[in-house]
């Protein structure tokens, strides 16, 4: 059973266009997060939600709009695509937010942008 | 914010030996400190993480230490193996502030049979 979830696992597309990342976690986690790593192999986190609330919006462009339906669930929806936007996107889920706890990451979604 | 810094960024050791990560945290307020490995075009997984309230943790192979006073913490693997080769990063947060994970750039290792 797999426990956080990412689809697409690849997802190609040409600048300008607009895609969407999909994320869930049956682990019943209360937090989740959206972390890019670049291809210098950089882990930077974007979002992170708990319970379905926005708790951490990092410096992202607002091209970048995450949405958690709820607490099993995050998407990211990305605007007008750039090139500098091509990157392995990991979800991760928490189960709370304190204490800190392990941080159990999906499969990543690579994103090239052409 | 918070900035941690990893060295070094690439280690090549014989099977056998040890091999030890080094990572230094600003934010004296950080308080959580994991370790995740990452084998090539895989996840990011948890090794081991530790607390500030403690100097030192150890699971079989793999080992942490953490000195508050000077803001750095270190992975320790001995008698390494060809699997222990991958992608390792240090993290630090604080608890209390949404658990947000600050990472190291990395250091990939490689274990030589």
């Amino acid at each position: 059973d797999t426990a956080v979830s990412q689809t697409p696992k690849y997802l190609v597309t040409q600048m300008g266009n607009d895609k969407s990342i999909k994320c869930e976690q049956n682990l019943g986690h209360d937090t989740m997060y959206w972390y890019k790593q670049d291809s210098k192999k950089f882990l930077k986190i974007m979002f992170s939600y708990n319970n379905k609330e926005l708790i951490i919006n990092e410096t992202v462009p607002n091209r970048f709009s995450p949405k958690s339906p709820d607490k099993a669930h995050l998407n990211l929806h990305i605007n007008s695509l750039e090139l500098g936007d091509s990157a392995v996107y990991f979800c991760a889920s928490s189960r709370v937010l304190a204490p800190a706890y392990e941080q159990y990451f999906g499969p990543g979604t690579r994103l090239t942008v052409t | 914010g918070e900035n941690v810094e990893q060295h070094p960024s690439t280690l090549s050791v014989q099977e056998g030996d040890s091999a030890v990560i080094k990572c230094t945290y600003s934010d004296s307020a950080s308080n959580y400190f994991p370790w995740y490995k990452q084998e090539l075009g895989k996840r990011p997984q948890l090794i081991i993480d530790i607390r500030s309230n403690v100097g030192e943790k150890k699971d079989q192979r793999i080992a942490v230490t953490l000195n508050k006073t000077a803001k750095h913490f270190s992975l320790h693997i001995t008698e390494t193996q060809p699997e222990d080769s991958a992608v390792y990063f240090c993290a630090a947060s604080i608890e209390a502030a949404g658990n947000k994970l600050t990472f190291g750039g990395g250091t990939r290792v490689l274990v030589k049979p």
